[in-house]
């Protein structure tokens, strides 16, 4: 049984430009969370999404933007990327089992703004 | 904003010996869960705990919730060099399946030889 897969693994962009990450979550789940973690920081919630919907955001700008697929894969784009984006990018998936959600990450994707 | 503030930040400690590691938050939970992350790779589940549970264990892991003081502790005993991680607390407010989880700021830990 396959575990949350990311890709990429790591990516370099520089200032202004798009990018878009991509995750697969564990065989089972339907909900998908996005965190950005900064170096020597916990992750940020960023947003999650269940049946191909953001049910529920953090404080985040609109320049990060999700989908989330049939197959409950799930993609994270940022617009516009700012020096500050560059983080470690978390994808969790998460399958509700009577009322405790534990999340199963992925091992991330590094961004490097320059 | 960090719902969960992890103490210490930082904590070095002999193989062998016991490490506790602390965590405190803000608003009422469902439940509480404590992950390990090896350099900045991605994060592992180790335990949770529900509201209406005061300790826990697992393996050489012990986990206990204060909800009157809104306090967690972790405590790690006969510590190994492969315990060398940071740990965060993730808070679960449970008020709807909608409801996001909240990560701590972390603690550091390092098991020394």
């Amino acid at each position: 049984d396959a575990g949350v897969t990311q890709s990429p693994t790591h990516l370099i962009k520089t200032r202004g430009q798009q990018v878009t990450l991509r995750c697969s979550p564990k065989s089972g789940h339907d909900t998908v969370s996005w965190y950005q973690q900064a170096l020597g920081q916990g992750p940020q919630f960023i947003f999650q999404y269940y049946e191909e919907e953001e049910r529920q955001r953090g404080n985040f700008p609109d320049r990060f933007s999700g989908h989330q697929f049939p197959n409950y894969s799930s993609e994270l784009n940022v617009n516009a990327l700012l020096l500050g984006d560059s983080a470690l990018y978390l994808c969790a998936s998460s399958g509700d089992l009577g009322g405790s959600r534990t999340q199963y990450f992925g091992p991330g994707t590094r961004l490097l703004v320059l | 904003s960090q719902q969960g503030e992890e103490d210490p930040q930082a904590l070095s400690i002999q193989e062998g010996e016991n490490a506790t590691m602390n965590c405190s938050y803000k608003t009422s939970i469902n439940n509480l869960q404590w992950y390990r992350q090896n350099s900045g790779r991605g994060l592992v589940h180790l335990i949770l705990i529900r509201s209406n549970e005061r300790e826990k264990h697992s393996g050489r892991l012990r986990v206990t919730l204060d909800t009157s003081k809104k306090s967690s502790s972790l405590l790690i005993t006969a510590s190994r060099a492969a315990d060398t991680a940071s740990y965060f607390c993730a808070t679960d407010p449970g008020y709807s399946s909608a409801s996001k989880i909240i990560f701590g700021s972390g603690t550091r830990l390092s098991i020394r030889p």
